[in-house]
């Protein structure tokens, strides 16, 4: 049983498309989040979501929308997509109290040719 | 503001050779979280340690043990014995507040190469 899935694992479309990403957590957590780690390996924050309420939402293009439609669900969705888009997207997943850590999904690489 | 260095972008070993990697990290926060985690070359994020500011003491689990210094803001992971399949990208975060929705910030990475 997967704890924390994304779909889909590998994403390759054209600029100027939207495309969206799921991410579905069973672990029962309140907070969910969306990282993204660029060609450098660098991983950083862009949203989290507590109990459906935007929590974090880092300097991010407003291209990049989350939706939360329930507490285990956190999608992301991205409108006219640029080259600059291309990196691994994770979700991760965590109590409310974070001391426990994240748990993260296994990643989206999003390719936009 | 808050920040994490992981000096060393990349570490070259031979099998069982011990190696450490350091993180070094900065917060105004008396209360705190250090966390390591692990990414293999399959690409997930795995996580190994959690850490709170108020616990010095250090700690062994099989061949990976920690090392947290409050003093130099220091929280030091070494691989005894290394394996060819410690070969990964580790990570060190920190995340200042204990509550819902707060960002873990990472550093940037140590790569990890362990030869046979």
């Amino acid at each position: 049983d997967t704890a924390v899935s994304q779909t889909p694992k590998y994403l390759v479309t054209q600029m100027g498309n939207d495309k969206s990403i799921k991410c579905e957590q069973n672990l029962g957590h309140d907070t969910m989040y969306w990282y993204k780690q660029d060609s450098k390996k660098f991983l950083k924050i862009m949203f989290s979501y507590n109990n459906k309420e935007l929590i974090i939402n880092e300097t991010v293009p407003n291209r990049f929308s989350p939706k939360s439609p329930d507490k285990a669900h956190l999608n992301l969705h991205i409108n006219s997509l640029e080259l600059g888009d291309s990196a691994v997207y994770f979700c991760a997943s965590s109590h409310r109290i974070l001391s426990y850590g994240y748990t993260f999904g296994s990643g989206t690489r999003l390719t936009v040719v | 503001a808050q920040k994490v260095t992981q000096a060393q972008t990349e570490i070259s070993v031979v099998e069982k050779e011990d190696v450490t990697l350091d993180c070094v990290y900065e917060t105004r926060d008396t209360t705190y979280y250090l966390f390591w985690y692990k990414q293999p070359p399959s690409g997930e994020l795995v996580f190994l340690i959690r850490r709170n500011s108020f616990d010095e003491q250090n700690e062994i689990s099989g061949r990976y043990s920690w090392n947290f210094q409050k003093s130099t803001s220091s929280f030091n992971f070494t691989i005894t014995a290394s394996q060819v399949v410690d070969s990964a990208v580790y990570f060190c975060a920190l995340s200042e507040a204990d509550q819902a929705g707060t960002a873990l910030i990472f550093g940037k990475g140590t790569t990890l190469s362990v030869s046979s």
